[in-house]
């Protein structure tokens, strides 16, 4: 089983509707990511969190919130869609006191398309 | 703060072709650095680090990078690649314990 997984992988939504895309890992890790990815972009942060109880943004916030549930879960929500949200989003975990560096895990991502 | 650029948004290479893509960084702190794979429709994948010791890193496939310090650079090499390289390859930079900057990649195409 894969350690990160991302649901769903794919969707198309219209503009105005409330998406959320949801990240769990077995890995066991405290810090979770997530990404856009755009070609010739490359990725792009959205939003970070070191433990449970810590979020921050990343370099790409705007019209998105996410939530921490628990060590395990990290989720991303697109309040009210719009098309240039159109994307590759992807989850990552990493953890520092295992492998003594920012060592990512990425998800298999989700393409997200809005009309 | 640092940053990552990488030199070639696209290369194009025959199969059994030498390959270097190209990785600059700037930072005002010691950093690791990061090679990650993206094969088409995947997730990115660790292809190999540089923490410390030696500055010429072995990773999967056969692919190899060598710190430079001095032109703070962090290139990949592959002395022959083959069809299944295709990939986009992105270079990343860690402060210790911090979080990673990456590149904005390089499509690796290998043609028959």
């Amino acid at each position: 089983d894969a350690d990160v997984t991302q649901t769903p992988r794919n969707r198309i939504t219209k503009t105005g509707k409330r998406i959320m895309l949801e990240c769990s890992q077995t890995k066991g890790h405290d810090r979770m990511y997530w990404y856009r990815q755009d070609p010739g972009l490359g990725l792009r942060l959205i939003y970070y969190s070191f433990d449970v109880k810590d979020i921050n943004k990343g370099e790409i916030s705007d019209g998105y919130s996410v939530s921490r549930q628990a060590q395990a879960k990290f989720s991303l929500s697109l309040e009210s869609a719009i098309p240039n949200q159109t994307a590759l989003y992807f989850c990552a975990t990493s953890d520092p006191r295992q492998s003594y560096t920012d060592t990512q895990y990425f998800g298999p991502g989700t393409r997200l398309t809005v009309l | 703060a640092q940053s990552v650029t990488q030199l070639d948004s696209q290369v194009p290479v025959f199969e059994e072709a030498p390959v270097e893509l190209r990785c600059n960084y700037s930072s005002s702190v010691s950093v690791y650095l990061f090679w990650y794979v993206q094969y088409p429709n995947q997730g990115l994948q660790l292809l190999l680090k540089y923490l410390s010791g030696s500055t010429l890193v072995k990773g999967i496939n056969g692919f190899e990078a060598e710190f430079n310090k001095s032109q703070t650079s962090f290139h990949l090499r592959k002395p022959s690649v083959h069809i299944s390289d295709t990939a986009e390859y992105f270079c990343a930079v860690t402060p210790n314990a911090g979080k990673s900057t990456f590149g904005d990649g390089t499509t690796l195409t290998v043609k028959p």
